[in-house]
């Protein structure tokens, strides 16, 4: 079945440090990948995706590239802030049928101290 | 414009009771889905609506649990016999047309909580 490993957290960082939060993942066909982000006390909310293999996805300042040969979307920021502080999600949906379900990640709790 | 919306923000209700769960979608979006984000399961599809039909139910957890979407719009989760494994927050997320790579916008969630 399609699954999505990503590293465990918390991950603790000072403002202005570089952020790396693995994502690995399992999936037939060519899935649609996508990083979600849950601020403190709020829904989910996309950061980026990517939907086919080389692709990368950016926003605020965030990024992602969609590698293929080692099923990844590794999420990365060169200089993180303080309100950056929040969980993150990898999540991916398959190209096959129920090709509109998200299969998410444990998540990742992310904490940037000024 | 308006986004997801989902009511209640919290609820508790003692084992056993039942409980109704409501989503609001983004105006015009015909695609509805539910999640469940539990600490010991993470985030898990249950359902997913295309307009007021549901094609795939298979990841509602037990037959206490059904859904039920009107005029295309606003859905409404039914928990009947709760139990203290079903207290996790509840997302709802529309999308416009349900197709494969769209963006899903998701709602604050609904905490329940069974004692």
């Amino acid at each position: 079945g399609n699954s999505v490993t990503q590293m465990e957290g918390p991950v603790t960082l000072s403002e202005e440090a570089f952020l790396t939060i693995n994502c690995t993942y399992t999936a037939t066909g060519y899935p649609s990948l996508f990083w979600y982000v849950q601020y403190p006390g709020e829904g989910l909310q996309l950061l980026l995706k990517a939907t086919k293999a080389d692709d990368k996805g950016s926003n605020k300042g965030f990024e992602a590239t969609y590698r293929k040969e080692t099923t990844s979307f590794h999420l990365e920021k060169g200089s993180v802030q303080v309100s950056d502080s929040a969980v993150y999600f990898c999540a991916l949906i398959h190209s096959g049928g129920s090709n509109y379900k998200l299969t998410f990640g444990k998540g990742t709790l992310l904490t940037v101290n000024p | 414009g308006a986004g997801v919306s989902q009511s209640p923000s919290n609820k508790v209700t003692e084992k056993g009771k039942d409980v109704e769960l409501r989503c609001d979608p983004i105006s015009g979006h015909t695609a509805l889905y539910w999640y469940r984000q539990s600490l010991g399961q993470g985030l898990e599809f249950l359902i997913y609506f295309q307009g007021n039909s549901a094609p795939d139910k298979s990841g509602l957890p037990s037959d206490r649990f059904s859904a039920e979407r009107t005029g295309g719009s606003v859905s409404t989760l039914t928990i009947q016999r709760t139990q203290q494994e079903d207290s996790a927050v509840y997302l709802c997320a529309s999308s416009p047309k349900g197709l494969y790579r769209e963006t899903q916008y998701f709602g604050p969630g609904t905490r329940l909580l069974v004692l």
